[in-house]
């Protein structure tokens, strides 16, 4: 069984720093791009961001490029969102999904439960 | 970007009936690379249809995806009482940037 498990989440002040972590079992990790979206509170889903199986191939949002940085350890079956000079727009719940491919981003087969960010003075 | 404009924003019907979901991109979406999602309060979004028309596995033959270019549509058949919930398009014609649309709520009538 696929199991998405994210961590990290918090309420943490506008400017400051934040790393989330998605724990993948039940497939081959190494064999599938990942990703990050995101969603505020009573608002619709957006993409953040994605990366492909070897770390190849990095996408992000405008939203958030040079503020966010994916990466993945596929030695941990781990994938990871440093987010740096937060601000009161990033407060979402964040999810990791896996892709249907390795290479770029296609569409979300599986995804976790969340992890809530909240930025605010 | 590619822009996707879903609609309507919220459709009122009763189980049984008919649903037709809209989605409208901003240009023309590649191989119709285009997903639905299907969203209930407090979980995360359940994969429906990729490639614009093809079930994802365990979905039942009561949702079925059309179209290409620039119009996408989610139809349900007869509603069942579970089908109740928030619908979102999403594109991937223009990857690594991927995009989804606003939603449709699907809501008891």
């Amino acid at each position: 069984e696929v199991q998405l498990v994210e961590s990290g989440g918090g309420l943490v002040q506008p400017g400051r720093s934040l790393r989330l972590s998605c724990a993948a079992s039940g497939f081959t990790f190494d064999d599938y791009a990942m990703h990050w979206v995101r969603q505020a509170p009573g608002k619709g889903l957006e993409w953040v961001s994605g990366i492909s199986w070897n770390s190849g191939s990095i996408g992000y949002a405008d939203s958030v490029k040079g503020r966010f940085t994916i990466s993945r350890d596929n030695a941990k079956n781990s994938l990871y969102l440093q987010m740096n000079s937060l601000r009161a727009e990033d407060t979402a719940l964040y999810y990791c999904a896996k892709d249907l491919s390795a290479v770029a981003g296609t569409f979300f087969d599986y995804w976790g439960q969340g992890t809530l960010v909240t930025v605010s003075s | 970007e590619i822009v996707l404009t879903q609609s309507p924003g919220t459709l009122s019907l009763s189980p049984g009936e008919r649903a037709t979901l809209s989605c409208r991109a901003s240009q023309s979406v590649s191989s119709s690379y285009l997903a639905w999602y299907q969203q209930k309060p407090g979980q995360a979004p359940r994969l429906l249809i990729y490639g614009a028309s093809s079930r994802a596995t365990g979905i039942p033959d009561r949702f079925s995806g059309s179209g290409s270019g620039t119009d996408f549509t989610l139809t349900i058949s007869r509603l069942e009482p579970e089908d109740f919930a928030v619908y979102y398009c999403q594109q991937y014609g223009s990857s690594p940037q991927l995009t989804f649309g606003g939603g449709t709520k699907v809501e008891i009538k």
